[in-house]
């Protein structure tokens, strides 16, 4: 069965550099979810979308940007990244027509130097 | 707001102990879901079971055992006779359904399992 794909898998950036994670939800799921798991930490909930609108945000900086396009995939958009960003990034779909169930992807990880 | 708590941070034990961890959550909402997710150090979250709060029957599943008590807001997993293998980070999570929570998931900060052979 067909899973959340992410990419890329690792990333490497430097600080004050720009990095796009993206998303490739379940097919026929229409809301994707995007978690922050920094070292030790548990994962946060940043942001979601439904039907390309944003639907909730949590607590994501102001330097990150994401939306959801029209083949219902997702991209992070991170700029002036710093050193805390470094972090697991997971994205979740959901599609509730098919059952209530998020789905996680195998995680982004971001390390910034 | 939703609140979950796992308290034990970390715990080790020898193989084939029993050992169970506890999660205790807040909310104010009536339905919800639970989650127990696993971690293991390659890093992806792996499913392992998802409760509605309408249903309070124990599961088990092979080794594992989760115990619901939603009068003591708590929802505790059990593992049988552990092995090596399932030596990660476990984490409880919640989903609140109602109210446009839109079922975002929140974690509690995980408990690390050891197994020593």
């Amino acid at each position: 069965a067909a899973g959340v794909i992410q990419s890329p898998r690792h990333l490497i950036k430097e600080k004050r550099e720009t990095a796009t994670l993206k998303c490739y939800p379940i097919p026929r799921h229409d809301t994707v979810y995007w978690y922050q798991q920094g070292p030790g930490q548990d994962p946060q909930f940043l942001i979601s979308f439904y039907e390309k609108m944003q639907s909730d945000k949590g607590s994501i900086p102001d330097r990150f940007s994401a939306q959801q396009f029209s083949d219902y995939h997702s991209e992070l958009n991170m700029s002036s990244l710093e050193l805390g960003d470094s972090a697991l990034y997971f994205c979740a779909s959901l599609g509730l027509a098919v059952s209530n169930e998020q789905f996680f992807g195998p995680g982004t990880r971001l390390t910034v130097l | 707001a939703q609140k979950v708590t796992q308290a034990q941070t970390e715990i080790s034990v020898v193989e084939k102990e029993d050992v169970t961890l506890d999660c205790v959550y807040e909310t104010r909402d009536t339905t919800y879901y639970l989650f127990w997710y696993k971690q293991p150090p390659s890093g992806e979250l792996v499913f392992l079971i998802r409760r509605n709060s309408f249903d309070e029957q124990n599961e088990i599943s092979g080794r594992y055992s989760w115990n619901f008590q939603k009068s003591t807001s708590s929802f505790n997993f059990t593992i049988t006779a552990s092995q090596v293998v399932d030596s990660a980070v476990y984490f409880c999570a919640l989903s609140e359904i109602s109210g446009g929570s839109n079922y975002k998931l929140t974690f509690g900060k995980g408990t690390l399992l050891t197994v020593n052979p």
